[in-house]
């Protein structure tokens, strides 16, 4: 299957700083979803993103499909951005089967 | 509300005993799909079925059991062969599972061994 790694795996940011999360996977894609997974347990599907670049209020993201790799930009972050937030893809042979990154850690302190 | 539902939140299993975990959506989505999380790793395939009485084996099916006799539900059974089965169970579902769909996730079930 497809590998995915994401960067860095921990990161601590004071409130009100920015911030950029990196994918990075291993095969062409047609499908690329971030997700946060707050400290509860509940995973929200940030964006789906296969290319190009979306924003959604303090977030964005970009993928470049050509170099294999998704970038997710915070910022101005809030407490409430605490959590981890994982980027998955599909196997190009079977659309239900995504591999998912170990993930990146966020802690943003008030 | 629509949305994906699962219970327990927590749940104990003993040695040698079947638990099952449930999952409930009313997205009137025909995909659903069962994850394993253990701590700090990311998630992993159990299984999944894009279909009402059909359902295919995803990573690491072995141990679990699943059934799916209506649309809007998809128990997952962590059988006594799971030898291994402490894990945060994530049940998840997509309009049709086809390439160009968002996955939505229910609030998760922890499951510990006494």
């Amino acid at each position: 299957g497809i590998q995915v790694e994401q960067s860095p795996p921990d990161l601590i940011l004071q409130e009100g700083a920015n911030s950029t999360l990196r994918c990075n996977f291993s095969d062409s894609v047609n499908n690329l979803q971030w997700f946060h997974q707050n400290p509860w347990g509940q995973l929200i599907n940030l964006f789906y993103i296969p290319s190009g670049t979306k924003q959604n209020g303090r977030l964005s993201a970009t993928t470049v499909a050509t170099e294999r790799y998704s970038l997710l930009y915070i910022s101005s972050s809030q407490t409430t951005d605490s959590g981890v937030y994982f980027c998955a893809v599909p196997s190009s042979y079977n659309f239900n089967k995504f591999s998912f990154g170990s993930g990146t850690k966020l802690n943003v302190k008030p | 509300d629509g949305g994906i539902t699962q219970s327990p939140k927590y749940l104990f299993r003993k040695e040698g005993q079947n638990v099952t975990l449930s999952c409930e959506q009313n997205l009137n989505h025909d995909a659903m799909y069962w994850y394993r999380q253990d701590p700090g790793q990311g998630l992993r395939l159990i299984y999944y079925s894009q279909i009402v009485n059909d359902f295919q084996k995803g990573d690491i099916a072995e141990g679990y059991s699943v059934s799916r006799e209506k649309k809007e539900s998809f128990p997952l059974t962590v059988t006594s062969a799971q030898k291994n089965p402490t894990a945060f169970y994530l049940c998840a579902s997509s309009i049709a599972g086809q390439v160009n769909e968002k996955l939505f996730f229910g609030s998760g079930t922890q499951l510990s061994v006494l």
